[in-house]
């Protein structure tokens, strides 16, 4: 079993629509959770970061993150076509993202219709 | 955010030679790691780059075939050394600590082994 699972894809959704983006994890070890975003040919751009149980919310995009079920989500509310990437979800087993080794999803990649 | 440089930003390269590619940010960083993306693999932690030692290699990655160097807190290199097509993926450098609190990407390196 992967130590990260994340839901396969590829995504097609209308402009406008909310979208749910799902990874799942079985180290129990992992207490930083991260949502990268990669545009084509770009290198991942962080896109949002939360180490606690419950919703964060950044503008159009929500991470909720149930450490009880091992399970992380992030929600984009009004889809916009420039939405349009890959989105992979990230994890550390120490309460930073940045001095340790992340363990990443597969990515899902996202297509939004104008 | 870092500004994060890698050179080059791809190559093809033949069966049986080695490629030495770059990373340059433009602040000091605690870390610096090495990343490979495969083609529908989740990106995957290759080495961290640690300043005035050797590198901490994952497993499955050794010395001899991805040597890292660190010769200061803005630069690193990696080399895929003696290559075959087995080592066509994307690699990334990323960075963390100083004044980032989180892991930033490079664009990546798009390399092909023929």
């Amino acid at each position: 079993q992967k130590e990260v699972e994340q839901d396969p894809g590829p995504l097609s959704v209308p402009e406008g629509a909310i979208v749910s983006l799902n990874c799942t994890y079985s180290n129990s070890a992992f207490q930083y959770f991260m949502w990268y975003r990669q545009y084509s040919r770009k290198g991942p751009e962080l896109l949002m970061y939360t180490y606690s149980s419950g919703n964060k919310e950044d503008g159009r995009f929500t991470a909720q993150v149930d450490k009880s079920s091992k399970y992380i989500s992030l929600f984009i509310r009004d889809s916009q076509p420039s939405d349009s990437a890959t989105y992979l979800c990230a994890m550390s087993a120490t309460r930073s993202g940045a001095n340790s080794k992340l363990t990443f999803g597969k990515g899902i990649t996202l297509s939004v219709r104008p | 955010s870092a500004v994060i440089s890698q050179k080059p930003s791809r190559d093809i390269c033949q069966r049986g030679t080695s490629l030495t590619i770059q990373c340059q940010v433009d602040s000091q960083v605690t870390m610096m790691f090495w990343y490979r993306q495969q083609p529908g693999q989740s990106l995957t932690l290759i080495a961290t780059a640690n300043q005035g030692s050797e590198a901490t290699y994952e497993s499955g990655f050794v010395i001899d075939k991805f040597p890292i160097s660190r010769p200061n807190l803005t630069f690193s290199t990696l080399t895929v050394s003696n290559m075959s097509p087995e080592d066509s993926s994307i690699y990334l450098c990323s960075v963390g600590g100083g004044r980032f609190n989180e892991q930033f990407f490079g664009p990546g390196t798009r390399l092909t082994v023929l």
